[in-house]
């Protein structure tokens, strides 16, 4: 089993609807957690961090569940330019390392 | 946009040569990665920097050795270059006390 897991996807969604998607990890000692954004071939870019109380920026809601070892992300009124692939990723402080999801991929259509 | 440049950007390359990418960094980040990316594995660390001459291993390490001589700079060497070394490269960089990587546009690598 992967560290770090998502559904690939694609997610289709039609623009302005609201799409949600979860990432799950299994090492509870994990403790610092973000999404990234990338777009088809281009590096990974910082969407946002995700604290432990859910954070928001603009459209975008991130939540962490500790107990269930999943995080969210939520995106609202979604617009034909966020399509591209959400990594999710973790950290333990433990170490340097991120340990990344595999992506999932959005597709959001006219 | 975060000071970080990777060289080359696309490279083609015959097996059994040695290929040597360099990541410059004008951040004074302490952390410096490299990843490779392959359609359905996502990111996977070769090797990775927590400072100058301080150098370790990722999960994909094998056949890959680096370089780190100052701070802004980490060099991921192939020695001899395989077609499953043929992906996509990715320098990254973080801070100290911020987890948040940052990374450069990429190496396109083919190995023929």
């Amino acid at each position: 089993r992967k560290e770090v897991e998502q559904d690939p996807g694609p997610f289709n969604v039609p623009e302005g609807a609201t799409v949600a998607f979860n990432c799950t990890y299994s090492n509870s000692a994990s403790q610092s957690f973000f999404w990234y954004r990338q777009d088809c071939r281009k590096e990974p870019k910082l969407l946002m961090s995700v604290y432990s109380s859910g954070n928001e920026d603009g459209r975008f809601t991130a939540q962490l569940n500790r107990a269930s070892q999943y995080i969210s992300l939520l995106i609202r009124d979604s617009k034909l330019s966020d399509s591209a692939t959400y990594l999710c990723v973790v950290s333990r402080d433990s170490n340097y390392q991120l340990i990344w999801g595999a992506g999932t991929k959005l597709i959001i259509k006219p | 946009d975060a000071g970080i440049t990777q060289s080359p950007r696309h490279k083609v390359t015959e097996t059994g040569t040695p290929v040597t990418l360099r990541c410059h960094q004008t951040e004074n980040h302490r952390y410096m990665y490299w990843y490779r990316q392959d359609p359905g594995h996502g990111l996977r660390l070769i090797h990775y920097s927590y400072g100058v001459k301080d150098t370790d291993k990722g999960e994909v390490s094998d056949g890959y050795s680096v370089s780190r001589s100052k701070t802004e700079d980490f060099l991921l060497t192939l020695e001899s270059a395989t077609s499953s070394q043929t992906s996509v490269y990715f320098c990254a960089i973080s801070a100290r006390d911020r987890r948040e990587a940052f990374f450069g546009q990429g190496t396109r690598l083919t190995v023929v």
